[in-house]
């Protein structure tokens, strides 16, 4: 079992729509969750984090957390074009100086105007 | 406040050479991570330094090393390019503070290919 996995993709949704991305875990110690955005070409860029259950919501970004269960997902609302990239989940099991980041492969988002 | 900021951007060896890729950390941040991205894939982590040393290492063998500096940029060095080493090499600083749960925000990274 992949230490993070993201559903498999790609993912097209149409422009206005919700795209809801997921990711499971494997490692029940894992304390800090991180969603990243890259754009084809580009360097990851930080979404969103969440560390405790339930869901965090920014603009149109919202982050929901299941310990429980291990999983984590990233919901995008009113989608544009723009939102268009490959969407990376990050795992952190440490905290302070001991943050390491485990990623998934990442799902690719494709809105269609 | 100054981002990551990471050279070159671009780099071409051969196999059997060695490399050394810069990075200087985001105002306010005392922690450089390294990761390495395949083609595909997600960013792998090589290591971490924070307060000049080695904190934490992934997968990666004794030929990638690293070193920071007293300004909290840091430096990584491959010896004995493989051609497998062709990557996109990301580095990310973060501020190991208190609150534990320190995001970490990426360089433009360097894209080295290997020949």
């Amino acid at each position: 079992q992949k230490e993070v996995e993201q559903n498999s993709g790609p993912l097209s949704v149409p422009e206005g729509a919700i795209a809801s991305l997921n990711c499971t875990y494997s490692d029940r110690g894992s304390q800090s969750f991180f969603w990243y955005r890259q754009y084809s070409g580009k360097s990851p860029e930080l979404i969103m984090f969440i560390y405790s259950n339930g869901d965090k919501e920014d603009g149109r970004f919202t982050a929901q957390l299941n310990k429980a269960s291990q999983y984590v997902s990233l919901l995008i609302r009113d989608s544009q074009p723009s939102d268009s990239a490959t969407y990376l989940c990050a795992v952190n099991r440490g905290a302070g100086a001991n943050s390491k980041l485990t990623f998934g492969k990442g799902i690719t988002l494709s809105v269609r105007p | 406040e100054t981002g990551v900021t990471q050279s070159p951007t671009h780099l071409i060896k051969t196999r059997g050479q060695q490399v050394t890729l810069r990075c200087s950390s985001q105002s306010g941040h005392n922690t450089v991570s390294w990761y390495q991205q395949a083609l595909g894939q997600g960013p792998q982590f090589i290591f971490q330094y924070y307060r000049e040393e080695e904190n934490g290492r992934g997968n990666f063998p004794p030929r990638f090393s690293g070193l920071q500096f007293p300004n909290y940029s840091s430096e990584l060095n491959v010896n004995a390019l493989e051609l497998d080493d062709s990557a996109l090499y990301l580095c990310a600083s973060s501020h190991a503070g208190a609150r534990g749960y320190n995001e970490q925000f990426f360089g433009p990274g360097t894209r080295l290919t290997v020949l």
